[in-house]
């Protein structure tokens, strides 16, 4: 069964610090990797893919993969309290069904003044 | 630029009641569409997806349906509500290359 798992946090930093949100999966064929942003009420917006081992950096937002180990992290460098909200992260496996995407249950991010 | 709409935004609905939700995209074409559920507390679960008109494969067995009439349309039905079919209800479009899915604004559907 392909599963993603994520620290369940709730998790809290002050403005200014790194956030750094963790993800680990089961299936060692899952290939690609997103991270998705939802605020309270709101949709899940993409904030961040990664297709290969190693870090990707955008703005504020680098994602590591390490299919070694099969972990997926997202840090947040200079956090803001615009920041606080559910992080989702997500996994697909090559191939799989029409772009099947396995979702964890999110992390919840606050970021104080 | 790609824009996917949903409505209604909010839904209240007695138990037994019909339901329709529907979802349209702009600026692309033969989208894979895709309809979740995300019910408080819990993970999102996806319910139906499509790779074009009149295909829709179901991923859970339930009293809910979906159809795709045109190809930037997608609709999700029932035919009588049930009290656990509350929840947010979302789209999702990804392109043929199947990488990235989007998300639409989403329904919350509070059925009573």
């Amino acid at each position: 069964q392909k599963e993603v798992e994520q620290n369940s946090g709730p998790l809290s930093v002050p403005e200014g610090a790194i956030a750094s949100l963790n993800c680990t999966y089961s299936d060692r064929g899952s290939q690609s990797f997103f991270w998705y942003r939802q605020y309270s009420g709101k949709s899940p917006e993409l904030i961040m893919s990664i297709y290969s081992n190693g870090d990707k950096e955008d703005g504020r937002f680098t994602a590591q993969l390490n299919k070694a180990s099969q972990y997926v992290s997202l840090l947040i460098r200079d956090s803001q309290p615009s920041d606080s909200a559910t992080y989702l992260c997500a996994g697909r496996v090559e191939g799989s069904t029409l772009g099947r995407l396995y979702f964890g249950r999110g992390t919840q991010l606050t970021v104080w003044p | 630029s790609q824009t996917i709409h949903q409505w209604p935004a909010t839904l209240v609905q007695p138990v037994g009641s019909p339901l329709s939700l529907e979802c349209t995209v702009e600026g692309t074409s033969n989208p894979n569409l895709y309809w979740y559920r995300q019910a408080a507390g819990r993970g999102l679960q996806l319910l139906f997806y499509s790779v074009g008109i009149g295909q829709i494969s179901s991923e859970v067995p339930q009293n809910l349906s979906a159809s795709r009439p045109q190809d930037r349309q997608f609709i999700l039905s029932s035919k009588k509500l049930l009290l656990s079919d509350s929840g947010f209800y979302l789209c999702a479009w990804a392109g043929t290359n199947y990488n990235e899915q989007f998300f639409g604004p989403g329904t919350r559907l509070t059925v009573l």
